[in-house]
């Protein structure tokens, strides 16, 4: 199994342009969420969804839209970029079926700058 | 959503146990204890989770009170490769997506 994959791995963004992040995870795993994480901070939670078809806001989710048309993807599309999302953005996966309660797994990241 | 402290930063040597303590003062009766370690320019990984009492693994040992508003990670003789951030969680029974990552403990550890 790959796991929890994230592209790209590097961007770089000017103020007002869009993108999307994209995440997939070949684990058959229900739940998936996206983070963002500043230097020095911990993870807050953008965006997650709880199965197909089903998403929901985390702390932080202005600036950002998610959709989640299959199982295994859950792109993260950034409207118009601003330099405070200058970011490095994690993707993570879980399935409270097969593993224990609040065990995620997590992408290696997407180093995202907006200039 | 209970919240948690921990130390900013430890520092040890190697071979040495280290503990690093979270107190959570308004855990929940069905929250879950987890911890989570992160290397510098990874995502974070799941290390151990308990509900109370103790729980070992080949990675570390979780120590919960009785009154659980406050647990203990214990990594025993640590090594260089140890260095991360690790970061103490509390959430409920059946997961939530809400789970709240703070901004950890810097353990560093010295040759």
């Amino acid at each position: 199994n790959a796991g929890v994959t994230q592209t790209p791995k590097f961007q770089v963004l000017k103020t007002g342009q869009s993108m999307t992040l994209q995440c997939a995870q070949d684990m058959n795993h229900e739940y998936m969420s996206w983070y963002r994480q500043d230097p020095g901070m911990g993870l807050r939670l953008i965006h997650y969804s709880v199965g197909a078809g089903i998403t929901d806001q985390g702390e932080v989710p202005n600036g950002y839209n998610v959709s989640r048309s299959t199982t295994e993807d859950f792109p993260l599309r950034l409207l118009s970029a601003a330099p405070s999302q200058t970011s490095v953005y994690f993707c993570a996966s879980r399935s409270p079926a097969n593993h224990r309660d609040n065990e995620q797994f997590f992408g290696p990241g997407t180093r995202l700058t907006v200039l | 959503l209970a919240k948690t402290t921990q130390p900013i930063s430890m520092d040890s040597y190697e071979g040495q146990e280290v503990n690093i303590t979270c107190s959570h003062n308004n855990i929940a009766t069905n929250d879950y204890i987890t911890w989570y370690q992160q290397f510098p320019s990874q995502g974070p990984r799941f290390i151990i989770q308990g509900y109370k009492t103790k729980v070992t693994n080949e990675v570390a040992s979780l120590f919960i009170p009785a009154d659980r508003k406050s647990s203990t990670l214990s990594l025993p003789r640590v090594s260089l490769s140890d260095t991360a951030v690790y970061y103490c969680l509390v959430g409920t029974q059946g997961g939530s997506e809400k789970l709240v990552f703070g901004k950890g403990t810097k353990l560093t550890v010295n040759p």
